[in-house]
Order: structure tokens, then sequence, then C-alpha cells
């Protein structure tokens, strides 16, 4: 079992690109959470999401950031005109169905120049 | 609102000196509280859940407890390789999501 797969591993984005980050869940799960963490802050909740369908995006900032997870492949998080405030590692995170605790991947540092 | 703080923010021992770490939580019905450790450049490690008041829990020289408004991570003889952050977190009734705490740093010199 290879884990909670994400990708790049580090994206550096000139302001106003867009940058798409990947997550695979571990197999089997069918739950994928995102959270941002800031330098020196904890972990901020941005938005769960189950296959094709966003259940809570409560944590999300309502502009520029969008997430999908399609029923096939993995689960997207986007961020449109990136500006120097997004710089942040990223954080997936996947559980089975009714299980409550996550399985965190290694994270997609973002860096905004 | 729900929220979850971690004391100390920083803490450095020497090798073989037990000490505690904190969390104290706010959340309208407690359906789980966890520990996570965290290397730098990686993602959090699971370590614990704990569901209810009294219940504990231990892997190798970690041992959590949880009482109605804090829990608290003991690190009995800590070895250098036990230096991460660890990170509390809690998830409410009828949330999905987890709210974390800022975590506490944890150095152990050999």
């Amino acid at each position: 079992n290879a884990g909670v797969m994400q990708n790049p591993r580090h994206l550096v984005r000139r302001r106003g690109q867009e940058a798409r980050l990947r997550c695979s869940p571990m197999k089997g799960h069918s739950h994928v959470y995102w959270y941002r963490q800031l330098p020196e802050e904890g972990l901020k909740f941005m938005v769960y999401l189950q296959k094709e369908n966003i259940i809570d995006e409560s944590g999300m900032p309502k502009e520029r950031f969008s997430a999908e997870f399609p029923k096939e492949g993995p689960s997207i998080l986007r961020i449109q005109q990136v500006v120097r405030g997004d710089s942040a590692a990223y954080f997936c995170a996947s559980s089975p169905q009714g299980y409550y605790g996550y399985t965190f991947g290694s994270g997609t540092r973002l860096t905004v120049v | 609102e729900d929220q979850v703080t971690q004391s100390p923010e920083a803490l450095r021992l020497q090798e073989g000196e037990s000490s505690s770490l904190n969390c104290s939580y706010t959340v309208s019905g407690l359906r789980g509280l966890f520990w996570y450790r965290q290397d730098p450049g990686k993602g959090p490690e699971f370590l614990f859940t704990l569901y209810s008041a009294g219940e504990e829990k231990e892997k190798e020289r970690l041992k959590a407890t949880l009482t109605k408004k804090e829990s608290f991570l003991h690190i009995t003889a800590p070895k250098p390789e036990d230096s991460a952050t660890y990170l509390c977190a809690v998830q409410a009734e009828g949330n999905n999501d987890m709210r974390f705490g800022a975590g506490t740093r944890l150095t152990v010199k050999p």
C-alpha cells in the first residue's frame, strides 16, 4: 500500500499563475481532505470531498481556490492567480468510510515568487 | 467555536528526561481526539485516537491520556529520535474535519 500520494512535492509559481496540486488517496479510501499549513502555524482545514462530491468547503477561500475529486483519477486542488500569501505546505489526507482518523500525504510545498 | 491549544510551544529535553505535552480543547461534543507526529518536511504521522474521558493509549515511549478538557502526551525516557513536532487535533460530533493545535516542537538532546 503506497499510502497517500501527493505531487508535486515542490511547486514554484510566479504571481498570477495557476497551481494544480494532486492527491491520490490510499487504496480503499473514499474520503479526501485538504489542509494548508503556513510556516510556524497549525494545519488549517480547507475542504472535504468524496468521489464526485464536495461535502464541506467551509475552510476554502471563496475566490481563486477550487477542489475536485473525480470518479477516476486523483483529487485536485487548484489555485488560480496565485499570490505570495498562498505560499504554504498543502497536505492531503484520506480515510475510509466511517473511520474517524486520517492518513496524511507528504504534502506539496508551494512557493509563489 | 472549537479550539485546540497546545503547550508548551517548544520543549527541550535531555535524553532520558521524561515529560508531558498538553493539549487543551473546547469542542461541542467530542467525536475523537488525535495525536500526530510531524517531522520537518513531512506530513503528519498518526499516533493515537482517544474517544472518551479516562481513556489511555500507549505506544513504545509514548502514552496519551484524555480528560473532558485536555489530553496529555507523556514521553518516558525520550531518545533523540523522538525529536519532532507533536500535533493534537479534535473532531466534533457531526463534523468530518479536524481542528489542529499549533503543535509542540520537541527536541531531545543526547
